[in-house]
């Protein structure tokens, strides 16, 4: 079947930088995205990796191992607005995204 | 550019009573629109796949009669919740895809919270 896994819930100091980690399984692979999510919004995109490798953008990175099935999000500097749930979704066979329960990011001062 | 909107924000109703959600791309044309269903502190669960002109690919479990689907244009689809319940009660959310790039981003409508009571 398929599946995405991610920590339910995470904590990190304002200033600081946390690692989210995301492991997949798929039919097929197109590519896995990252999104933010705040309470009662919906999901805005972080992220897209499909090839191996970290891609970079401002204080957040995307990283993506294809063999092994694994992804991570990094936030650096990370402010009292990041906190937020962040969803990890690959993209199967079919272009049709499998979606994580997402993990909440907790940021204290 | 890439923006979504929905319409209502939030909708109150009785139990019995149906309700139609509108989602819009307003920048760009559609060509596949998605709908999803959130429950608190769950994920985004997939209920169905509609693209303009033909009818929506509903997900297993999804009920068809229930869940009214009609994608009319390339910049408008709409969710009609038939006969809905309290346990209908959620946050809906659309995305629309312009499928003009390689990886089919979806850009998201902000939701629509339904509480029926």
């Amino acid at each position: 079947g398929q599946n995405i896994d991610q920590p339910t819930e995470m904590t990190a100091t304002e200033g600081a930088i946390v690692q989210i980690n995301c492991t997949y399984q798929t039919s097929g692979f197109n590519g896995l995205f990252w999104y933010q999510q705040h309470a009662g919004e919906a999901p805005t995109f972080l992220s897209y990796n499909v090839l191996d490798g970290l891609e970079e953008k401002g204080r957040f990175s995307s990283f993506l191992s294809r063999s092994k099935g694994y992804s991570y999000l990094l936030l650096k500097e990370l402010q009292m607005k990041d906190s937020a749930s962040y969803l990890c979704a690959a993209m199967d066979s079919n272009y049709q995204l499998i979606w994580g329960a997402g993990t909440k990011l907790i940021i204290k001062p | 550019g890439a923006v979504v909107s929905q319409h209502p924000s939030w909708v109150i109703c009785k139990s019995g009573t149906s309700v139609k959600i509108e989602c819009r791309s307003l920048d760009f044309q559609a060509t596949t629109m998605f709908w999803y269903r959130q429950f608190p502190k769950q994920s985004l669960m997939l209920m169905a796949t509609s693209n303009e002109g033909s009818k929506a690919t509903y997900e297993q479990g999804v009920e068809k009669d229930k869940f009214l689907i009609n994608h009319a244009s390339l910049t408008l689809s709409t969710l009609t919740v038939t006969s809905a319940h309290p346990e209908d009660s959620s946050f809906y959310i659309c995305s629309a895809t312009p499928g003009t790039t390689s990886y089919n981003e979806q850009f998201f409508g902000p939701g629509t919270r339904l509480t029926v009571l």
